[in-house]
């Protein structure tokens, strides 16, 4: 399966910044998607990241919020923009490699916003 | 609406004794079913799927999944954990080929005990 490398694993950020969060993957995949782990709590699709076109939010996600770039079929970004404590989580890149395949993730981004 | 129950929030295991993992789920049609296993500080990682076939399906780490319809459960097991399976497990559930519907339970957190 492929290999996912996302970056950083984790970041202490101050409120009011922001992070980009990178996801590479080592094959070309046909659909790549961000989630958000809050503290004791289930996976939340955030956005689905579409090759060269603006990515497709969920009810409770915008793009001025978590900013979203894919330039290739190998590589996303998620920026979290004007960080507040509530943003703390760990942050999951995951892949389909083709179509019908199950979801990859990568290692996470552990997110602590003070 | 699609959905995962994970009853237990928490178990412990003694090393060597059997395991079993609740999931139970609500979907209209026909389901594509997930375990995944998330290690502390890791991603999470596909123990097995099940779609259609045969309603016992083996997955790695010598762990094993049975689809019940009638009761709408897909049940994690194995016969004896050893210390490595501690960890947090995932249920997951969606439509065949629509990863981006994908719906995850809760958790459920194991411990292992000597």
């Amino acid at each position: 399966s492929a290999v996912i490398s996302q970056k950083p694993s984790r970041d202490i950020c101050q409120r009011g910044t922001s992070l980009t969060i990178q996801c590479q993957v080592d094959s070309q995949v046909t659909m790549m998607f961000w989630y958000r782990q809050q503290p004791g709590q289930s996976l939340t699709l955030i956005a689905t990241a579409n090759q060269g076109s603006e990515a497709t939010y969920e009810s409770g996600f915008v793009i001025d919020k978590f900013p979203i770039s894919r330039p290739n079929l190998t590589f996303s970004t998620l920026t979290v923009s004007n960080m507040s404590p509530e943003d703390s989580s760990i942050y999951l890149c995951s892949v389909e490699e083709t179509a019908d395949s199950p979801l990859h993730f990568g290692n996470g981004t552990r997110l602590t916003v003070t | 609406a699609q959905s995962v129950t994970q009853p237990d929030i928490h178990i412990t295991v003694s090393e060597g004794a059997s395991l079993e993992l609740r999931c139970n789920y609500s979907y209209g049609a026909t389901p594509y079913l997930f375990w995944y296993v998330q290690s502390p500080g890791q991603g999470l990682q596909l123990l097995l799927k099940y779609f259609s076939g045969d309603t016992l399906v083996q997955g790695i780490k010598g762990f094993e999944a049975e689809f019940k319809r009638s009761q709408s459960s897909f049940n994690l097991r194995k016969p004896s954990v050893h210390w490595s399976d501690a960890a947090e497990y995932f249920c997951a559930v969606g439509p065949y080929g629509g990863n981006e519907k994908l719906t995850f339970g809760t958790g459920t957190r194991l411990t292992i005990i000597p």
